[in-house]
C-alpha cells in the first residue's frame, strides 16, 4: 500500500480483556516499530523488528505486551489482560533502512480500556 | 528524565510570518534529529531531518538548524500558512538508528489567518 495502515482505528476494551492491534507497513520496508503515545505526550518506543526478527523489545512496559511479525511484513501488537493505564494511541511505523532514515507512521489505534 | 524537551507547549503566529519551534536535548550520543508534524486523529508525518555532521538543512519553507554545543535544534517555517497549524514533534536518535526515536512532548503551532 501507499502508507502504513493500522487497524482498528479505535478499540474500546473492558479491563481484563485481551486485544490485538494490526499494522501493515509500507511494502518492502524492512524495519518496523511500535510506539505508545499517551495524551499530551510524544510517542514512546515499544519494540522494533528487522524483517521477522524482534531485535529490541526494551520499551514494552510489561509481559502483558507481546508483538510479532512472523513473515516479515504484517505485525500484531497484543496486550493481554488490559488495564486502564494501557489506554493510549498505539502507533506503528516502518522504514526502508535501519539508520539515518525517517520512519513513516500509520494513523494509530486509539485504545480505551474501561 | 526527558532526553528531548520542547519547552513551549504552544505557539501562535500570523500567516506569512516566521514560525520558530525549539527543541533541546541532553544525550550527547544523539546524532540524528527529525521533525514530525501531527494533525488530530492522524499519525506523525515526517517533515525534515538533520544529522550531526551538518548545522543546517533546508527543504522548501522548512529549515532545521542544529547547534551541537548548545544541544539545541530549531525548526523555522517561512512563510507560515494556516495549513501548518498542527502539533510539531522533535525526535532524536543515537548512531542514526531508527530503532529508538526519542520524542519531545510536542508544540502546538497555530497560524492565524
Amino acid at each position: 500500500g501507499a502508507g502504513v495502515s493500522q487497524s482498528p482505528r479505535y478499540k474500546v476494551a473492558k479491563r481484563g480483556q485481551d486485544v490485538a492491534l494490526r499494522c501493515d507497513p509500507i511494502s518492502g520496508h524492512v524495519s518496523l516499530f511500535w510506539y505508545q503515545q499517551a495524551l499530551g505526550q510524544g510517542p514512546e518506543f515499544l519494540t522494533y523488528f528487522q524483517n521477522e526478527a524482534q531485535l529490541d523489545k526494551s520499551g514494552l512496559p510489561s509481559d502483558r505486551f507481546f508483538a510479532e511479525r512472523p513473515e516479515g511484513s504484517v505485525s500484531t501488537l497484543k496486550i493481554q489482560r488490559t488495564q486502564q493505564e494501557d489506554s493510549a494511541v498505539y502507533l506503528c511505523a516502518s522504514s526502508q533502512r535501519d539508520r539515518y532514515t525517517e520512519a513513516f507512521f500509520g494513523q494509530g489505534t486509539r485504545l480505551t480500556v474501561v | 528524565d526527558q532526553q528531548v524537551k520542547q519547552n513551549s507547549p504552544s505557539l501562535s503566529v500570523q500567516e506569512g510570518r516566521i514560525s520558530i519551534l525549539n527543541c533541546d536535548y541532553t544525550n550527547s550520543m544523539f546524532d540524528y534529529f527529525l521533525w514530525y508534524k501531527k494533525y488530530p486523529a492522524e499519525g506523525p508525518t515526517f517533515l525534515i531531518s538533520i544529522s550531526s555532521i551538518k548545522d543546517k538543512n533546508e527543504d522548501g519553507r522548512f529549515t532545521v538548524f542544529l547547534n551541537k554545543s548548545a544541544k539545541h535544534l530549531s525548526l523555522h517555517i517561512v512563510p507560515s500558512q494556516p495549513g501548518d497549524s498542527a502539533v510539531y514533534f522533535c525526535a532524536a536518535s543515537a548512531f542514526g538508528s531508527a530503532r529508538q526515536l526519542t520524542f519531545g512532548s510536542g508544540t502546538q503551532l497555530t497560524v492565524l489567518p
